[in-house]
């Protein structure tokens, strides 16, 4: 049983440009949401998925948007990146409200110089 | 607002206990989890404590106060292993996970 998986490793950008950054979440969990985790700091949430909608959003700008396909997979696109992007993006997934049990993926490293 | 409070790093000595506390003020309250950070990956789930009191599972135990707004991660018998962030996480009346920064623990020799 595979957990959730996460592409690509790590990605390296420039200022302006755009990334898609994508989770595949663990087999059976319908729901996926985003984390932006900066060196040294917590994880911040961005938002959460479920039946291809964003459900819950945190303090994030509308760069940052996303999408869930009908197989539960998702992806996380960020417009005009800025240098303060650069960070771990962490994919969690999980059944609908039952955050308790939820798991995380291993990451995307995202450099944007 | 919305605040967790741990401190920022701790030290200790392998074979010894370790007490890592951590405050936390939220709006509403669905529970607390502490997750494991190894440096470059994935927090790894640890605990989590919905009702007062102290849950113990092997070298690892959590406390939850409500009244508080306090909680504690209990290491026992420290391994070199165990050299990593910990974090606290309580969940908010929206099922959100609300994370603090972390406590970097360094396991010494």
């Amino acid at each position: 049983d595979a957990g959730v998986t996460q592409s690509p490793t790590h990605l390296i950008k420039t200022r302006g440009q755009q990334v898609t950054l994508r989770c595949s979440p663990k087999s059976g969990h319908d729901t996926v949401s985003w984390y932006q985790q900066a060196l040294g700091q917590g994880p911040q949430f961005i938002f959460q998925y479920y039946e291809e909608e964003e459900r819950q959003r945190g303090n994030f700008p509308d760069r940052f948007s996303g999408h869930q396909f009908p197989n539960y997979s998702s992806e996380l696109n960020v417009n005009a990146l800025l240098l303060g992007d650069s960070a771990l993006y962490l994919c969690a997934s999980s059944f609908f409200l039952r955050v308790n049990e939820q798991f995380f993926g291993p990451g995307t490293r995202l450099t944007v110089l | 607002g919305q605040n967790i409070d741990q401190p920022t790093e701790m030290t200790a000595t392998e074979g010894a206990i370790v007490q890592i506390n951590c405050t936390y003020q939220t709006s509403g309250f669905n529970g607390l989890f502490w997750y494991q950070q190894h440096a470059g990956e994935a927090p790894t789930f640890l605990s989590y404590n919905v009702l007062d009191g102290l849950e113990e599972k092997g070298r690892f135990s959590s406390f939850l106060s409500r009244s508080k707004g306090y909680s504690y991660l209990l290491l026992k018998e420290l391994q070199m292993k165990d050299s990593a962030s910990y974090l606290c996480a309580p969940m908010d009346s929206n099922y959100q996970l609300i994370w603090g920064a972390g406590t970097k623990l360094i396991i010494k020799p």
